[in-house]
C-alpha cells in the first residue's frame, strides 16, 4: 500500500494569482497522477508525473496551466496558474503500484480549491 | 477514447439490503478498478479486476471482459457503504489514461 499526503489541504484564493499543491508519498513510487474533480462530477486525469523528465498531459490540459514537478520518487507538485472560478475544484495526487492485489490506484486526500 | 457508463447514477437502501452496480465500457481494456469515495471525500481502491471474479468480504465484484461490463454487489448494506462508487479503466497499466465513469451515488440508510 502507499500513504500519500498532500498540502493544502483547502485554500480560497484571488482570481489571477497562482496555487501550488504538494503531494507527498510514504514509499518510492515510479508513476504519479494528477486527477481534477469539479464539483459534483467524476475524476479527471490531468497528467502522469515523470520523474526526471516534463509531465505528460491528458487532452485539454496544458503545461502553462498547470505546471507539474516531480524531483524524485516521492514527492510531485501541481501548480494552478492564473486562476480562475472554473479552476474551483478538488485536486488529487494519485499513485500506481503493483502488488499481490494487482495494479492498485491509491488517492490522497485532496486539496479543496476555491477561486474567487 | 473510451467511454465509461455507469448505473444506476442514485441508489437509496435501506440497511441490511442488498445491489448491484454496474459498469459498462466502450472498448478493450487491460486495467479495471472499482474505487468508493467517502462523504469525506476519500478515496479508497476497493478492487483490481480488469476480469474474473474476486471477493473481499460483503463485496464482491465480476468483469467479463469480451462483453465490456463489470458489476459491483453489495451484500447486507450499512450506512459506511454510503458515498460514490467510482468505475475506472484504462489500456495500460499503474493508471496511465485512467478513465473515470460518471460514478453510483448510493445512499443507506439506518
Amino acid at each position: 500500500s502507499a500513504v500519500i499526503s498532500q498540502k493544502p489541504s483547502r485554500d480560497i484564493c484571488q482570481r489571477g494569482t497562482s496555487l501550488t499543491i504538494q503531494c507527498q508519498v510514504d514509499s518510492q513510487v515510479t508513476m504519479m497522477f494528477w486527477y481534477r474533480q469539479q464539483p459534483g462530477q467524476s475524476l479527471t486525469l490531468i497528467a502522469t508525473a515523470n520523474q526526471g523528465s516534463e509531465a505528460t498531459y491528458e487532452s485539454g490540459f496544458v503545461i502553462d496551466k498547470f505546471p507539474i514537478s516531480r524531483p524524485n520518487l516521492t514527492f510531485s507538485t501541481l501548480t494552478v496558474s492564473n486562476m480562475s472560478p472554473e479552476d474551483s475544484s478538488i485536486y488529487l495526487c494519485s499513485v500506481g503500484t503493483s502488488g499481490s492485489l494487482g495494479e492498485t490506484q491509491y488517492f490522497g486526500p485532496g486539496t479543496r480549491l476555491l477561486v474567487l | 477514447g473510451i467511454q465509461v457508463e455507469q448505473s444506476p447514477p442514485d441508489l437509496i437502501l435501506q440497511e441490511g439490503a442488498n445491489s448491484t452496480l454496474r459498469c459498462n465500457f466502450s472498448d478493450s481494456v487491460n486495467n479495471l478498478q472499482w474505487f468508493h469515495q467517502n462523504p469525506w471525500g476519500q478515496l479508497i481502491n476497493l478492487f483490481y479486476i480488469p476480469s474474473g471474479t474476486k471477493q473481499n468480504g460483503r463485496l464482491s465484484a465480476t468483469t467479463v471482459a469480451t462483453e465490456r461490463y463489470s458489476l459491483l454487489y453489495i451484500s447486507s448494506s450499512q450506512t459506511t457503504d454510503s458515498g460514490v462508487y467510482f468505475c475506472a479503466v484504462g489500456r495500460s497499466n499503474y493508471g496511465q489514461n485512467f478513465v473515470f465513469g460518471p460514478g453510483t451515488r448510493l445512499s443507506v440508510l439506518p
